[in-house]
């Protein structure tokens, strides 16, 4: 059972566009969410985490949007560089029940900036 | 600081061998985690511990053991290795619960063939 799940595998855009990553979760007990980003060879690096009582955090050039009635999240980049190619994770933890203290990932999404 | 680091980097096994994945974290973190990664897969929790003497399973820890008898220091263990444990594992370590920023060593490539 994927209880954190990003459906589009992989996302192409143009420098300087806007790149949208989204990520779906169906634990209703899963109170906060973090992104992570990859690059190959390497491990993941923390980006950007939400709580579920905010609908949006933004650092920089990164702004999550958390939409808890759907239970979707996003990860806009504005404007994406070609730096930000990688891999992006979703990741959700709860406060209580099984899922406390341990984060569930998604699949990941690659993302490829073009010059 | 050096972070997280682990060792070995890349290994082969042979079906039934055994090996301990080294990692080892130098922020004084009390919370460190085992996570494996398949091909187009995220990361799913084998074991983690919130202390020195402190483990706990994950999501699939079948196939491996865990110690921690420092702060600094998570082995993970397979005994009798398999074709599924062929992965990338990655050891992380935060201050607090999940929810705090965990940092991530290298990885390492496990194929057991």
């Amino acid at each position: 059972d994927q209880q954190v799940k990003q459906n589009s595998p992989s996302l192409s855009v143009q420098e300087g566009r806007i790149s949208i990553l989204n990520c779906d979760y169906t634990n209703s007990m899963f109170d906060y969410f973090l992104w992570y980003k990859k690059y190959p060879a390497e491990g993941p690096t923390f980006l950007i985490s939400i709580s579920s009582i905010k609908d949006k955090n933004e650092d920089g050039r990164f702004t999550v949007f958390l939409n808890k009635s759907a239970k979707h999240l996003s990860l806009h980049i504005v404007p994406s560089q070609p730096g930000d190619s990688a891999v992006y994770f979703c990741a959700a933890s709860a406060a209580g029940g099984t899922s406390y203290g341990k984060l569930t990932f998604g699949q990941g999404t690659i993302l490829t900036v073009h010059p | 600081n050096a972070g997280v680091t682990q060792t070995p980097k890349f290994r082969i096994l042979k079906i039934g061998q055994s090996m301990t994945l080294q990692c080892t974290q130098d922020m004084n973190h009390n919370y460190m985690y085992w996570y494996r990664q398949d091909p187009g897969m995220g990361l799913k929790l084998i074991y983690y511990s919130v202390g020195a003497g402190i483990t706990d399973k994950g999501e699939v820890p079948n196939g491996y053991n865990v110690s921690r008898s420092t702060t600094e220091d998570f082995p993970l263990r397979l005994e009798l290795a398999a074709p599924s444990q062929t992965s990338v594992y990655f050891c992380a370590s935060s201050l607090l619960a999940a929810t705090d920023t965990q940092y991530f060593g290298p990885g390492t490539r496990l194929t057991v063939l």
